[in-house]
């Protein structure tokens, strides 16, 4: 079975600062995508970024990006800039073509003035 | 955004009851999804459809029902409510084609079981 494993249950940073976070897989998978994906207090399930594990280059939006290393089975998320707004829980996950979505525990993230 | 709805959005009910949840979408979308989410252990999969009358198992089952008797509507229904299946209960359509933007959320039902 896939697991997702984010091994940070919660990180806090000053605005203006650069956060990561962390997350592993495992899967014998050879395609498949990941995704972060943002909750803020609100509820809301939001998609921050997404790869295709095909593709090495690393993703980028804005002030987010991902270091996806495949061999190592890892997808960071790294936060520049940070702001107010970010404060949320951050969900790592990962899924196959038309298949079901395995999701990490989650990181609370605290992003302090 | 995509119509998906979720209906109720908190709700508390008493041990030993039946409890449906639903989930309306407008997306002719095929697949559907039930999670729940707890602290400590992220969204888990509790059943799923690929189709009217076609729905599967997730990893945590016990005690839930589903059924989808039209492509727009999935009902999770809790046959007797427990203490431990208090948690917040999300439905998600696939996204894309073939996933690759993953699930688009509806916003939550958040369930007490007193």
């Amino acid at each position: 079975a896939q697991t997702v494993t984010q091994s940070q249950p919660e990180m806090s940073v000053q605005e203006a600062e650069t956060v990561t976070l962390s997350c592993t897989y495992d899967t014998s998978e050879n395609n498949y995508y990941l995704f972060w994906y943002k909750q803020p207090p609100s509820r809301q399930m939001i998609l921050v970024i997404r790869q295709e594990a095909y593709k090495q280059q690393n993703a980028t939006e804005n002030r987010f990006s991902v270091n996806f290393q495949k061999a190592a089975k890892s997808f960071s998320l790294k936060i520049s800039d940070s702001q107010l707004g970010d404060t949320a829980m951050y969900f790592c996950a990962w899924g196959t073509s038309y298949g079901k979505l395995t999701f990490g525990q989650g990181t609370i993230l605290t992003v302090h003035p | 955004d995509a119509g998906i709805t979720q209906s109720p959005r908190h709700k508390v009910t008493e041990t030993g009851t039946p409890v449906t949840l639903r989930c309306h979408q407008t997306e002719n979308h095929r697949y559907m999804y039930w999670y729940r989410q707890d602290p400590g252990h992220g969204l888990r999969l509790i059943h799923y459809s690929y189709g009217v009358k076609d729905t599967d198992k997730g990893e945590v089952s016990d005690g839930y029902s589903v059924s989808r008797s039209k492509t727009e509507d999935f009902l999770l229904t809790l046959e007797s409510a427990t203490s431990s299946q208090t948690s917040v209960y999300f439905c998600a359509l696939g996204s894309g084609t073939d996933h690759q933007y993953g699930y688009t959320f509806g916003s939550g039902t958040r369930l007490t079981v007193v």
